[in-house]
């Protein structure tokens, strides 16, 4: 009964790879999200989907590409995998931040490691 | 573009010691929110503070919001080695309707027995 999951936890790869995570949340929330945690551990974000829609997109490379299905799931997909992506990578979701309401709640997060 | 500072950037202290970490920014929030992140793990919060002046005790947790609404500090009593994580504020500026959350970059405390 997991919250907000992630797969897969560990992703290791070669350059130039194209790799998707997925994330799931079985919250009944509106409001996901993409974030990337450095190895300096600073936490930034990268998209917001709301019911499907994109929200937020921070000046992320067009490599990557958010794709949700429904409202329950938004999965990343990244091409031409380089070496400055290597990081750990959290979704999160969010009830009404509109109302505001934005608790965020976080998957476990993918440690992506690119060679 | 907002910012949110944190400090100290690092700590380590023994148990039973009280610590105060701090976040700070230029601007002003509609709410603040702190995280406490252990390794391995996401992120999960501890509480939100809306109000200027705000206090909120969660058990030896306290969390104060300045009164202008542009930082807040987290007190920690008598700490003991399940608080080692990482403590995250984050800021909503509350301008747009989809609210982006801003994360400061974190005060890493380390509990020793």
């Amino acid at each position: 009964d997991t919250a907000v999951s992630q797969t897969p936890k560990y992703l290791v790869t070669q350059m130039g790879n194209d790799k998707s995570i997925k994330c799931e949340q079985n919250l009944g929330h509106d409001t996901m999200y993409w974030y990337k945690q450095d190895s300096k551990k600073f936490l930034k974000i990268m998209f917001s989907y709301n019911n499907k829609e994109l929200i937020i997109n921070e000046t992320v490379p067009n490599r990557f590409s958010p794709k949700s299905p429904d409202k329950a799931h938004l999965n990343l997909h990244i091409n031409s995998l380089e070496l400055g992506d290597s990081a750990v990578y959290f979704c999160a979701s969010s009830q009404d931040p509109a109302s505001g309401d934005n608790e965020q709640f976080f998957g476990p997060g993918t440690r992506l490691t690119v060679l | 573009t907002q910012l949110l500072e944190q400090s100290p950037q690092f700590l380590s202290i023994q148990e039973g010691e009280n610590l105060t970490v701090y976040c700070n920014s230029s601007s002003v929030f509609s709410s603040l929110q702190w995280y406490r992140q252990e390794p391995g793990e996401g992120p999960v919060l501890l509480v939100t503070v809306v109000t200027g002046g705000e206090v909120k005790k969660l058990k030896r947790l306290t969390f104060q919001f300045g009164d202008a609404r542009k930082d807040s500090s987290l007190h920690i009593t008598a700490a003991q080695p399940g608080d080692t994580g990482l403590y995250l504020c984050a800021g909503d500026d509350g301008k747009t309707s989809y609210d982006k959350v801003i994360f400061g970059p974190g005060t890493s405390l380390s509990v020793i027995p």
